[in-house]
């Protein structure tokens, strides 16, 4: 079965500091991975995806991530926060070998960026 | 952009009456799903759909819930009877195809709350 992980239920930074939100994954093949933004009483927005190549993902609104087979984490990045930025975020994972592509979600991680 | 619609928004019902829910997929997508979200966690598939046909129902309570898309475009999901437990934001979201590769677009959600 496949599972993720979002070890910290909040995380607090100041604006213009570097941001990380950290995610594990547990799958039985490769992976296929996202991160997904939740603003309140929305639905959620794509931010960026890992299938294959690069370990390093590029997305929207300056946010990245880091895709680490040996330790099995995709943990999202900022170079510099915005307030904006302040929201609830999602790791999913998807099992490669499974053609339906069931998606299972962390519990999400609330981002908050102060001024 | 094209979005996924959703509605109602909100639904507030007393335990034991019946509810349903509907979802306008993106144009041309085939794949849709509905997910159930808890407040505190992650979305968790009930149901999903390649075209008209359902691939995965493991999840969806079948005693209490259904879930149809007849001609392969809009979708509907029933809850009868509605439950205490079953208050939560309920998503419907769309991707092109379905493979594993393929971002899921989100709904605005529907929040249920049953008295």
């Amino acid at each position: 079965a496949q599972s993720v992980a979002q070890p910290e239920d909040q995380v607090n930074v100041a604006e213009g500091n570097p941001l990380t939100v950290k995610c594990t994954y547990s799958v039985s093949g490769n992976p296929y991975l996202f991160w997904y933004v939740q603003y309140p009483n929305r639905g959620l927005q794509f931010l960026l995806k890992y299938i294959t190549g690069d370990n390093l993902v590029k997305g929207s609104y300056g946010f990245e991530a880091e895709f680490n087979k040996s330790q099995t984490s995709f943990h999202l990045k900022k170079p510099s926060a915005l307030v904006s930025d302040s929201a609830l975020y999602f790791c999913a994972v998807r099992d490669i070998n499974t053609n339906a592509g069931k998606s299972t979600f962390g519990d999400g991680t609330t981002l908050t960026v102060k001024p | 952009e094209a979005e996924v619609a959703q509605s109602p928004r909100y639904k507030i019902t007393e335990k034991s009456q019946a509810v349903a829910f509907w979802c306008d997929p993106i144009s041309g997508h085939a794949t849709l799903y509905w997910y159930r979200q808890i407040l505190g966690q992650g979305p968790e598939l009930l149901v999903q759909f390649q075209d008209e046909s359902v691939v995965d129902d493991s999840q969806l309570p079948k005693d209490r819930f259904s879930a149809e898309r007849l001609k392969g475009v809009d979708s509907t999901l029933k809850i009868q009877p509605a439950e205490l437990g079953d208050s939560a934001m309920y998503l419907c979201a769309s991707s092109p195809q379905g493979p594993s590769t393929d971002t899921q677009y989100f709904g605005p959600g529907t929040r249920l709350t049953v008295l």
